[in-house]
């Protein structure tokens, strides 16, 4: 199972809207689940879920994020961009052979 | 409140084996599945398979077959990761985390690195 595919790196200044793309296949993305996951982590820490079932925000986890999916492709908007922001961004899906892909990451710069 | 807490960092000579421990506290530990993911220095997250707590039955993703054994005692709500012959692209961070479908609580990551 190949990992999904992110942009390498992103960047925004505060106050802008920014997107990041997590593109996969037919056994993943473009399967039948709408299981999609998109976690946050700052460096030397563990991720946290920030997006569930592609676009369900848990508790405590701030309107500004947002999470869509169409086709074989799932992504992340922040928007209202904060210097909190800045961390990585890793999305992760289920599979037809019943298993869990993540994305390669994606880290976002605010300026 | 929910915590998992794993055991601190090793430092192993290839070959060897090593043996991270998750303690869970503050659910019902054969409620959720118990995932590992690993990640190494600088890269993605990847995620190595999962092991049912009620059952004890472990799946394994590709490529970590083999010489990586999930296990549980469910006498102290602890799940392990054994990897066996070790080598050294094997240096990464290892997490527990706790799933429903989201990884909702994660360890703190055991450091594991693997140099002669």
């Amino acid at each position: 199972q190949s990992a999904l595919t992110q942009p390498a790196s992103v960047s925004g200044s505060p106050g802008q809207s920014i997107t990041i793309s997590c593109t996969g296949g037919g056994s993943d993305l473009g399967g039948p689940y709408h299981y999609v996951y998109w976690y946050q982590q700052y460096p030397g820490k563990a991720p946290k879920v920030i997006l569930y079932e592609v676009d369900k925000r848990p508790s405590g986890v701030s309107n500004r994020f947002s999470g869509s999916k169409s086709g074989g492709t799932a992504s992340l908007t922040i928007s209202g961009l904060q210097a909190e922001d800045e961390a990585e961004y890793h999305c992760k899906a289920y599979t037809t052979n019943m298993t869990w892909v993540f994305g390669g990451g994606t880290k976002l710069t605010v300026l | 409140q929910v915590q998992l807490v794993q055991s601190g960092s090793e430092l192993k000579k290839p070959g060897a084996s090593v043996k991270v421990s998750c303690k869970a506290s503050g659910y019902s530990f054969t409620t959720y599945a118990m995932n590992w993911v690993r990640q190494a220095p600088g890269q993605g997250l990847e995620w190595m398979g999962w092991i049912n707590t009620n059952y004890g039955n472990p799946t394994y993703a590709q490529g970590f077959t083999g010489r990586f054994v999930f296990s549980l005692d469910t006498s102290v709500s602890t799940a392990y990761l054994e990897i066996s012959g070790l080598k050294t692209e094997d240096t990464a961070v290892y997490y527990c985390a706790r799933s429903w479908g989201a990884f909702d609580y994660w360890g703190q990551g055991a450091l594991v690195t693997v140099s002669s």
